[in-house]
C-alpha cells in the first residue's frame, strides 16, 4: 500500500554540523507534507510544512525540500544543537483532514 | 501544547476492563484526533472527529470507540482492554481540514496487564 517512510531510523550528528533527515513517500496525490519533532516524553511538535506546488521552504534553521519526481522529502537542520536531539517524523496529507505518519528518525547530537 | 490536555497521563489497568481517556482543548478547533504510538510504527490514527457528534474511524479503530458531545472534549474508550492496546495515546487538534497542521497533546501512557 501507499505509505510515508523515513530512510534511516537513527542519525548521529556532531554539534554544529548540518543534519539531513530523509523521507520517502509513495502517494503522488498527497498535497501537503509536514515535519514534526518529538522530544522524549512529549507530544509531536510542528516544525515546518510544504505544499506539493513548492520544492523548497525555509524556516528558522530548517529547510524542507520536496522532490516530487522521486517522491522524496527532506528536512535540513543547520548548525545542529543539543536541543535538536529528538525523533523527527514526516507526515503527508492526502487531501482530507487525516495525516499519515512515517516511523520516525531518532537524531542524536554529539557534543 | 497549544491548549490541549489529556487525562489521565498514566494508567495501568487489567485485561478486560473498560478504560476511557479524555482529551480537552481550549482552542475551539473543529477537528480532533486520537492516535496511538508504538515503537517502529510512528503514529497511527484511531478515530477522528470533524465536529460535535461527528466521528469516523481511522486505520486502527478495532477495539476503540469515541464520543464528542462538546467541541472541547473528545473521549476515547477501550471497551475491554487487551494487552495489545498497551501504548502511548496522543490527542491532536486542527483548525481546518485539508492541509492544516495538527497540534498534539502531551500523551497518555496506558499499560494493560
Amino acid at each position: 500500500g501507499e505509505s510515508v517512510g523515513l530512510h534511516l531510523p537513527t542519525l548521529s550528528v556532531q554539534e554544529g554540523d548540518n543534519s539531513i533527515i530523509n523521507c520517502a513517500y509513495s502517494n503522488s496525490a498527497s498535497d501537503y507534507f509536514i515535519w514534526y519533532k518529538q522530544e522524549s516524553g512529549k507530544g509531536p511538535q510542528f516544525i515546518i510544512d510544504i505544499r506539493s506546488n513548492m520544492d523548497k521552504r525555509q524556516g528558522q534553521r530548517v529547510t524542507v525540500l520536496l522532490n516530487k519526481t522521486v517522491k522524496h522529502l527532506s528536512l535540513q537542520i543547520a548548525a545542529t544543537q543539543p536541543g535538536d536531539s529528538a525523533v523527527y517524523f514526516c507526515a503527508e496529507n492526502r487531501g482530507d483532514y487525516k495525516l499519515s505518519f512515517g516511523a520516525g528518525t531518532t537524531v542524536t547530537v554529539r557534543a | 501544547d497549544a491548549g490541549i490536555t489529556q487525562s489521565p497521563r498514566h494508567k495501568v489497568t487489567e485485561t478486560g476492563t473498560p478504560v476511557t481517556l479524555r482529551c480537552h482543548q481550549t482552542e475551539n478547533h473543529r477537528y480532533m484526533y486520537w492516535y496511538r504510538q508504538d515503537p517502529g510504527h510512528g503514529l497511527r490514527l484511531i478515530h477522528y472527529s470533524y465536529g460535535v457528534k461527528d466521528t469516523d474511524k481511522g486505520e486502527v479503530s478495532d477495539g476503540y470507540s469515541v464520543s464528542r458531545s462538546k467541541t472541547e472534549d473528545f473521549l476515547l474508550t477501550l471497551e475491554s482492554a487487551t494487552s495489545s492496546q498497551t501504548s502511548v495515546y496522543f490527542c491532536a487538534i486542527s483548525e481546518v481540514a485539508g492541509g492544516s497542521e495538527q497540534y498534539f497533546g502531551p500523551g497518555t501512557r496506558l499499560t494493560v496487564t
